[in-house]
């Protein structure tokens, strides 16, 4: 049975730093592209980034961009979100997901994980 | 930048009855790029519909899709129980790679 489990959420202060993990099971990890989706509290979802199958592809959201650093290592079949410069807005929870195929992107999410909450707050 | 509108944000129904959700795109999006979810409270999105009007795997057929146009329509033919929830509408495109979801409707026991 497929399983995506997010950790690494808490409360950051603004400007800093946090990295989520998001540890894959019971598929071929290594043949998927995987994504980050977030959550404010009580708002609508937002796409947050998109890393290819083999790692060597990244795309961000304009809101993201330039902050977060989206990857991966296949070998323990883990995908990473590393958040720096964090600002309040940046509140929220925080989801891998996988798309229905494997190797492209450019499909919708069948897979999520519980996901994870990240505050930033002083 | 397409942005999705859906309408209505909040609808109230009952168990049995037939209800139509809109998302309205901004621009002309390729009607393979558009998926619809479910989002209950405290809980991840589910894949609805992907393509405009494909059902996802083990999704009931009470959901369809369609699409005329840069309007999406999501219709559940007969409210159960379970199917109060979020609804979002998501596109897809490339160059460079891009998903936007809609603002969502929230479906409502009555």
């Amino acid at each position: 049975q497929m399983q995506l489990v997010e950790s690494g959420g808490g409360v950051v202060q603004p400007g800093g730093s946090l990295r989520l993990s998001c540890a894959a099971s019971g598929f071929n990890f290594g043949i998927f592209a995987m994504h980050w989706v977030r959550q404010a509290p009580g708002k609508g979802l937002e796409w947050v980034a998109v890393i290819s199958y083999d790692g060597d592809n990244k795309y961000y959201a304009d809101s993201v961009k330039g902050r977060f650093t989206i990857s991966r290592v296949n070998s323990i079949n883990t995908l990473y979100l590393q958040m720096d410069s964090l600002r309040p807005e940046d509140t929220a929870v925080y989801y891998c997901a996988r798309p229905v195929e494997s190797f492209d992107w450019l499909l919708p999410f069948d897979s999520w994980g519980q996901g994870t909450l990240v505050t930033v707050s002083s | 930048e397409i942005v999705l509108t859906q309408s209505p944000g909040t609808l109230s129904l009952s168990p049995g009855e037939r209800v139509t959700l809109s998302c309205r795109a901004s621009q002309s999006v390729i009607s393979s790029n558009l998926a619809w979810y479910q989002q209950k409270p405290g809980q991840a999105p589910r894949l609805l519909i992907y393509g405009a009007s494909n059902r996802a795997t083990a999704i009931p057929d009470r959901f369809s899709g369609s699409v005329s146009g840069t309007d999406f329509t999501l219709t559940i033919s007969r409210l159960e129980p379970e199917d109060f929830a979020v609804y979002y509408c998501q596109q897809y495109d490339n160059s460079p790679p891009r998903y936007t979801f809609g603002q969502g409707t929230k479906l409502e026991i009555k």
